[in-house]
């Protein structure tokens, strides 16, 4: 059964720094997504992908965030000059259509310190 | 500001009983409804996804949609030990919110 696929599964960074997570979404699968989702908090909707631009972002996906599909099977979130507050799990997530279902990857626990 | 509400338990109920999930939206303009299990340290996994009034059953699970009263529920028939989790409620309107789960004891 195809999966969404996350890289890595764990990231440690300083504060300051740059990260970049890595998401392969399902093949047939047009819309991609990241959430993100703080210890013991509700999961949070970042932006939504879709035909090589940016089709929605919340309030949180701020300047300091950025995504890409730099080829024709990975989609990438970078968050520049991370903060202790971004310490979170990342969740991909893709769909064959807009409104319809979507299926997470198994995620990437950030640690910013 | 585009709130979902769920209760946040614990509900637990014995093996073999009905669990009955509840979740309110505030966006009218909401789409799509879903239920997704989460599992302490995982991601969320699909269990039901609901478009339009009424109810829909698949093996154990029937979501029920009331887009007159902005309320998404999910009953668990027969429940298993094994269906002990979070169960989140996702509303979508180009932007998926979620609540912030009910948690799920099934008892042996």
């Amino acid at each position: 059964e195809p999966e969404v696929t996350q890289t890595p599964s764990h990231q440690v960074t300083q504060m300051g720094q740059e990260v970049i997570l890595r998401c392969v979404p399902i093949s047939n699968h047009l819309y991609f997504y990241w959430y993100r989702q703080i210890l013991g908090q509700k999961v949070e909707f970042l932006v939504s992908f879709y035909n090589n631009e940016i089709s929605e972002k919340s309030e949180i996906f701020d300047d300091q965030f950025s995504v890409e599909r730099p080829d024709g099977s990975n989609f990438t979130l970078k968050i520049r000059s991370t903060k202790l507050e971004d310490s979170a799990m990342y969740f991909c997530a893709s769909s064959e259509a807009g409104l319809s279902a979507q299926y997470f990857g198994p995620g990437t626990r950030l640690l910013v310190l | 500001q585009k709130e979902v509400e769920q209760n946040s338990g614990p509900l637990s109920v014995p093996e073999g009983a009905i669990a009955s999930l509840n979740c309110t939206y505030s966006d009218r303009g909401s789409q799509s409804f879903f239920w997704y299990r989460q599992y302490s340290g995982k991601s969320p996994e699909l269990i039901m996804s609901i478009y339009s009034n009424g109810d829909k059953e698949d093996g154990r699970f029937t979501a029920q949609l009331n887009k007159a009263s902005q309320y998404v529920s999910l009953l668990i028939r027969d429940s298993q030990p094994s269906d002990s989790a979070t169960y989140l409620c996702a509303v979508d309107n180009n932007d998926m919110r979620f609540g912030a789960g009910t948690r799920l004891t099934v008892k042996p």
